[in-house]
């Protein structure tokens, strides 16, 4: 079965562009995560959508990182104006209940 | 603000050995505790959940014990062997949407 996907698995772009990462979760879940891991800070919550509810975007660090969830399933992280501590790895999860069901990530880098 | 630490943050170990990783967590208002496994440029995956009325759950050679009252969780892996490799991060939900902290991880590489 499928499990979570993201796209792109690596992404290197200039400083000042903006970047989309997407996220296709388990068929099913309601409920849908991004987090991002970075050297030196450990694994950070950025938000989380579950079912029609408004997002948490309580761990987003800034106005320029946003994310949407179209129809329940697909989600996109942007994050416009890159700044070069946005490079880190940016995982996604999604769950039924408790148990989080992460992607590969994708591995962002900022020149 | 809650808290995850991990020690050690690296460990080598010959094949065979039985190990221990250690987790503490600073606030124990926890509505349970996971065991992931990420290996190199991978994402993560679960191990073990620990639901807070629990004191331990087992998995073939994985062991978690978790003591709510003193913020302590503890990971033992028996007879280790090579492909036990990886980074194992500990991560607590506090219940509020799940969203997990999670500690900064024990890099354990076991050798032949």
């Amino acid at each position: 079965g499928a499990g979570v996907s993201q796209s792109p698995s690596n992404k290197v772009t200039e400083k000042g562009k903006d970047v989309e990462l997407r996220c296709d979760p388990i068929s099913g879940h309601t409920a849908l995560y991004w987090y991002r891991q970075s050297l030196g800070q450990g694994l950070e919550f950025l938000i989380y959508f579950q079912g029609n509810s408004a997002p948490d975007k309580s761990g987003l660090p800034s106005d320029r990182f946003s994310a949407e969830r179209t129809g329940g399933s697909v989600s996109t992280l942007t994050i416009q104006r890159t700044q070069q501590e946005d490079s880190a790895v940016y995982l996604c999860a999604s769950s039924l209940s408790t148990l989080q069901h992460f992607g590969d990530g994708t591995r962002l880098s900022i020149l | 603000k809650q808290e995850v630490t991990q020690i050690p943050a690296a460990l080598s170990v010959p094949e065979g050995e039985n190990l221990v990783l250690n987790c503490s967590f600073t606030d124990s208002a926890i509505y349970n505790l996971q065991w992931f496994r990420q290996d190199p440029g991978k994402g993560l995956t679960s191990l073990l959940l620990i639901q807070s009325s629990q004191r331990e759950q087992t998995s073939g050679r994985l062991n978690a014990s978790l003591d709510k009252s003193s913020g302590r969780s503890t990971l033992y892996i028996a007879a280790s062997q090579p492909g036990d490799s990886a980074t194992y991060l500990c991560a607590v939900d506090t219940g509020t949407a799940s969203k997990l902290t999670f500690g900064t991880g024990t890099r354990l590489q076991v050798t032949l």
